[in-house]
């Protein structure tokens, strides 16, 4: 599997839209991009993901570039709640393990 | 629909003793997971299961760490005997198939200290 790299924080005002940064240059054709959060003391929730094109649910957008070599996780309207660490993994399709590095501290400010 | 269910919450043992976990997953959920996150860490895979087969133990210390899950349902963990590096908080993690399902559904995990 593809290794990603991420910042490890980043600070958002509440309300505004936090974009989360993901590189994987190394990604392969057959490989996906997730996104999973964890919010302290609780198991991780999966987000989002996506193959080559962009995808929103209710929860995030997820903007992958033309290359596949990097992606961004876009929390619209970023709450309190909002505050967790994200974690972007490459994966191939559902079968592949889910290998978690150290992800991005994300804190939203009031 | 109820999640991922895991007891204890909490465990303190001291080195040398032995330690049990037990995850009830989603109903209906074939596939099921132990992860171990060290803090500061990201999650990282044990064992995984498909019904009660055993689909990947590659990272498993199984000098120390066993798992099962009988009748592909319930699974337990077992540590014996514990070290303090096996201090760490165990997640149980479920999905519908190893093949037909994109989500994995994580339960609250067991904090264990050992001392």
């Amino acid at each position: 599997d593809a290794k990603t790299t991420q910042p490890p924080s980043m600070d958002c005002a509440e309300g505004r839209a936090a974009n989360l940064p993901c590189n994987h240059s190394t990604i392969s054709g057959n490989e996906y991009v997730y996104w999973y959060r964890q919010i302290h003391s609780q198991g991780p929730q999966y987000i989002i993901h996506g193959l080559k094109n962009n995808e929103t649910n209710e929860m995030a957008s997820l903007i992958i570039t033309e290359d596949r070599k990097s992606s961004t996780l876009i929390l619209p309207h970023a709450t309190l709640r909002d505050t967790a660490v994200y974690y972007c993994i490459v994966r191939v399709s559902q079968g592949g393990k889910l290998i978690f590095g150290q992800g991005t501290e994300l804190s939203v400010k009031p | 629909e109820a999640g991922v269910a895991q007891s204890p919450r909490y465990k303190i043992i001291e080195k040398r003793q032995s330690v049990a976990f037990w995850c009830n997953p989603i109903s209906g959920h074939a596939t099921l997971y132990w992860y171990q996150q060290i803090l500061g860490q990201g999650p990282k895979l044990l064992i995984q299961f498909q019904n009660n087969g055993v689909v990947d133990d590659s990272q498993l210390p199984k000098d120390r760490f066993s798992a099962e899950r009988l009748k592909g349902v319930d699974s337990t963990l077992k540590i014996q005997p514990a070290k303090l590096e096996d201090s760490a908080v165990y997640l149980c993690a479920s999905s519908l198939g190893e093949l037909v399902s994109y989500e994995q559904y994580f339960g609250p995990g067991t904090r264990l200290t050992v001392t």
